[in-house]
């Protein structure tokens, strides 16, 4: 079974750069899934971030496109998560997530991350 | 963008009693191969959230068959036919028709 595990620092400052990544284990990131990211500000509700095939192709959602990028290592069966210019705003539980093989939209996220919490304060 | 608007956002029920979330989108999630876009997932407390319902009504694996879901174009549904007290937590609807992929925004649902 797919699991998935989001590591990167806790505490980012105002215009400097958030960084995750995301371990994918009990499964290939070269499978026929999309890999995701979300992220849920405190207390609110669900955001999609991204998404990246292993092929390196993404696509990002319009609102964050300027400032995020998401890559893939296949070597090390993990993506990661770029974030440009952050203010508190940006503040949130980041959750990678996998999309279902097969897919053609990269939805269906049978498989999460615990989530990893975000602070962005100087 | 894609609304999603989730009806209602608060859901008191009881337990053994039936409980039903309505999902509406802005645009038809009725792709042309007849799939529907739609995934359910459910947030528990201080957990991620869970897979439920893709495509619309199919239940995801190890799902509870008291789980359903229904509806095609632009209104769905999520039903839960007898209301235990492991479901409480936080019910959103996703479309994945259209980049970018939009969640509604949640509705809690809390047992009496």
């Amino acid at each position: 079974q797919v699991q998935l595990q989001e590591s990167g620092p806790g505490l980012v400052k105002p215009s400097g750069t958030l960084s995750l990544t995301c371990a994918v284990s009990g499964g290939s990131i070269s499978s026929t899934n999309w890999w995701s990211w979300v992220r849920q500000p405190p207390g609110k509700g669900l955001e999609w971030i991204g998404k990246i095939y292993h092929s390196g192709n993404t696509n990002y959602n319009p609102s964050l496109k300027s400032r995020v990028t998401i890559s893939v290592d296949k070597s090390k069966n993990l993506f990661s998560l770029n974030l440009t210019s952050v203010t508190a705003a940006d503040t949130a539980v980041y959750y990678c997530a996998r999309g279902a093989g097969g897919n053609p939209f990269g939805g269906v996220f049978g498989a999460w991350g615990q989530g990893t919490l975000v602070t962005v304060s100087s | 963008d894609i609304v999603m608007t989730q009806s209602p956002l608060s859901l008191p029920v009881s337990p053994g009693e039936p409980a039903s979330i309505s999902c509406r989108s802005s645009q038809s999630l009725l792709y042309s191969n007849g799939y529907n876009y739609l995934d359910w997932y459910l947030q528990k407390p201080g957990q991620s959230p869970q897979l439920l319902i893709h495509l619309g009504s199919n239940r995801a694996s190890g799902v509870p068959d008291r789980f359903s879901g229904s509806g095609s174009g632009t209104d769905f549904t999520l039903k839960i036919s007898r209301v235990e007290a492991e479901d409480v937590g936080v019910y959103y609807c996703m479309q994945a028709v259209q980049i970018p992929l939009t969640f509604g925004q949640g509705t809690r649902l809390d047992i009496k």
